[in-house]
């Protein structure tokens, strides 16, 4: 079956810029996760979302970060003013709920290139 | 403050054994999850302990001691497709399921 799928795969932008990252998760999966990973770095948790509410925004790293959730599936990160900084893989991983039992099932992650 | 350890590189030849350690301090803990994650790839999930023992899965098994916050995937018969990283990560307190990872241990596999 489908698995979670990410877009853009890659993405350049120029400093100051905005974009957009999009998640589809897993049909049925109604938890959603974000997570960034830098070079050399683990994986950093950004925000999680049930259905279409964000209960856990904590791990967003400044208020030009944020994201949303329609339908209880696809969901889209925005970073606003890009910085240098902010050039990672942003991976994105759904579960079947919320829940210590629920294996995260992660997508292909799109690599954000900040000049 | 929560952290993960586990070392950066480890080296191993084919058809070994080899340990990964991790140690972790999270403000509460619920589980244990080993990923494995090829270079430009989705990490793919290996193992979850929830409770103190081994877990063994084929060639893969985790271990968890929660007492000495303290974990460990082997990995037996190493193959070169093995060569990969390797993230533990624990899922802390609160019911969200977010994962708070280690900075991961990249294992190569030599013939």
């Amino acid at each position: 079956g489908a698995g979670v799928s990410q877009s853009p795969s890659n993405k350049v932008t120029e400093k100051g810029k905005d974009v957009e990252l999009r998640c589809d998760p897993i049909s049925g999966h109604t938890a959603l996760y974000w997570y960034r990973q830098s070079l050399g770095q683990g994986l950093e948790f950004l925000i999680y979302f049930q259905g279409n509410s964000a209960p856990d925004k904590s791990g967003l790293p400044s208020d030009r970060f944020s994201a949303e959730r329609t339908g209880g599936s696809v969901s889209t990160l925005t970073i606003q003013r890009t910085q240098q900084e902010d050039s990672a893989v942003y991976l994105c991983a759904s579960s079947l709920g919320e829940g210590e039992y629920n294996e995260q099932f992660f997508g292909p992650g799109t690599r954000l290139t900040v000049l | 403050g929560q952290n993960i350890d586990q070392p950066t590189e480890m080296t191993a030849t084919e058809g070994a054994i080899v340990q990964i350690n991790c140690t972790y301090q999270t403000s509460g803990f619920n589980g244990l999850f080993w990923y494995q994650q090829h270079a430009g790839e989705a990490p793919t999930f290996l193992s979850y302990n929830v409770l103190d023992g081994l877990e063994e899965k084929g060639r893969f098994s985790s271990f968890l001691s929660r007492s000495k916050g303290y974990s460990y995937l082997l990995l037996k018969e190493l193959q070169m497709k093995d060569s990969a990283s390797y993230l533990c990560a624990a899922h802390g307190s609160g019911n969200t399921g977010k994962l708070i990872f280690g900075q991961g241990t990249t294992l190569q596999v030599k013939p």
